[in-house]
């Protein structure tokens, strides 16, 4: 199947700063991208569709302003938590879909971030 | 896209079928059944999907009722590592969007 990366695995920061994490697909182009966040024991919640080369899409209860979503690339999609609180340490999943292959999303790995 | 239903917990035994069932009676025509699972702390990973065919690949294999309201994914010989939550979603074809419900969580035992 097709390969998502994300970057970084894991990360640790402070309250009040700000963290970019990075999803990639390896092998085929993605004009679009799909931003998700699992708390404990819970399933995944999609926060917002990343579209290459114009805004993202975000659901309905989730931060625009907190949350920056760029797709600058068919390859790249970053998400910045911006002014990072405890409550929005979670589980960060990206995912990009294969519009080209089987109709498929593709999932990344996933980035633990725990807010101090 | 239609809502599905699914058991919240099964268990295994390891080299056994695993069955895990999915409801999905509201299903429409142009919709799709997908499966994916998710190993603890890891992302989804894809499965199997299929519209009204049974579909077999290296991982599973998919069987959907006629009537197209209910579907069983099968793992034919469980091992340790099968151990995940299985979501079925439904999804309409060209749809991007995907819904995860809660899935359903399958224990494989030695």
């Amino acid at each position: 199947g097709a390969v998502v990366s994300q970057h970084p695995s894991w990360v640790i920061c402070k309250s009040g700063t700000s963290v970019k994490i990075e999803c990639r697909s390896l092998d085929f182009q993605a004009t679009t991208m799909f931003w998700y966040r699992q708390f404990p024991k819970q399933s995944l919640m999609l926060m917002a569709t990343s579209n290459e080369g114009s805004k993202a899409t975000y659901e309905q209860g989730v931060e625009k302003d907190k949350f920056l979503i760029n797709h600058a690339s068919l390859t790249l999609s970053t998400l910045t938590v911006t002014s990072a609180h405890p409550e929005d340490s979670s589980f960060y999943i990206c995912s990009a879909f294969n519009s080209g292959g089987t109709d498929t999303q593709y999932f990344g790995p996933g980035t633990r971030l725990t807010v101090l | 896209d239609a809502k599905t239903t699914q058991p919240p917990s099964m268990d295994c035994a390891e080299g056994r079928a695993a069955n895990l069932p999915c409801n999905h009676s509201t299903i429409s025509g142009n919709e799709y059944v997908y499966w994916y699972r998710q190993i603890h702390s890891q992302g989804p990973q894809y499965i199997i999907h299929g519209l009204k065919n049974n579909e077999t690949n290296e991982m599973a294999s998919l069987i959907i009722t006629e009537d197209r309201k209910s579907s069983t994914l099968i793992l034919p010989h469980a091992t340790l590592r099968d151990t995940a939550v299985y979501y079925c979603i439904v999804k309409a074809q060209g749809a991007q969007k995907l819904v995860f419900g809660q899935g359903t969580r399958l224990t494989i035992n030695p």
